[in-house]
């Protein structure tokens, strides 16, 4: 069954730890994105990515980094967590122009 | 910047009654979508109309655009408390590549 996976669901770590979010789709779309959407609020896109080896920051500048050795694997790391950094990141994928797929989300709290 | 503005932001209706959301944008589109999200899940694609369609229907959802006003509305109508839950607009603006731009949503709350 195609589907968009996210781990871990829920994290929660100390201040300048290096943390990696996992997004993989079974697909095949050569588009993924990354979100980051604060509780009741907008989504705001933070990175792209278009096919492999090919990635770009979004809308909305972030301290993380992407990666995207593989079409179906979309990596966000972030080296040094910090407490603003505490929001949900959602992961989707997508042919161009069409729907997007999200996956269902990670809710990180850094302390 | 947010493309898209959404009206209400919060609704409140009883099962049974129609709900209408509206959403305006401000830059010329290739498509707009509609999504629905649960509290703390990821996003679901609802619908999606092209800038060349003026009406589109999909079970009880019925979601009109006009590109002259820059504006679509989204309406449930019967609505369920499994309706309940938050709905984006998002818009794929014409030199954007595909890259979806979201108003900040509407929360429904549909009460049996």
């Amino acid at each position: 069954e195609a589907d968009i996976y996210q781990t871990p669901r829920y994290l929660v770590i100390g201040t300048g730890k290096k943390i990696t979010l996992e997004c993989s789709q079974t697909m095949g779309h050569d588009k993924m994105y990354w979100y980051q959407q604060d509780p009741g609020m907008e989504l705001h896109l933070i990175h792209y990515s278009y096919g492999v080896n090919s990635t770009e920051k979004g809308d909305l500048s972030s301290e993380s980094t992407v990666s995207r050795i593989r079409t179906e694997h979309f990596p966000l790391t972030l080296e040094s967590a910090r407490p603003s950094h505490t929001s949900q990141y959602l992961c989707a994928s997508s042919e161009i122009f069409n729907e997007q797929f999200f996956g269902p989300g990670t809710r990180l709290t850094v302390l | 910047s947010q493309q898209g503005e959404e009206d209400p932001q919060a609704l409140s209706i009883q099962e049974g009654e129609n709900a209408t959301m509206n959403c305006s944008y401000k830059t010329s589109i290739n498509n707009l979508q509609w999504y629905r999200q649960n509290s703390g899940r990821g996003l679901v694609h609802l619908i999606l109309i092209r800038s060349n369609e003026r009406e589109k229907h999909s079970g009880r959802l019925r979601v009109t655009l006009d590109t002259s006003k820059k504006s679509s509305s989204l309406l449930i109508t019967a609505s369920r408390a499994a309706d309940t839950a938050s709905y984006f607009c998002a818009t794929v603006p014409t030199d954007s590549w595909g890259k979806l731009q979201f108003g900040a949503g509407t929360q429904v709350v549909v009460t049996p």
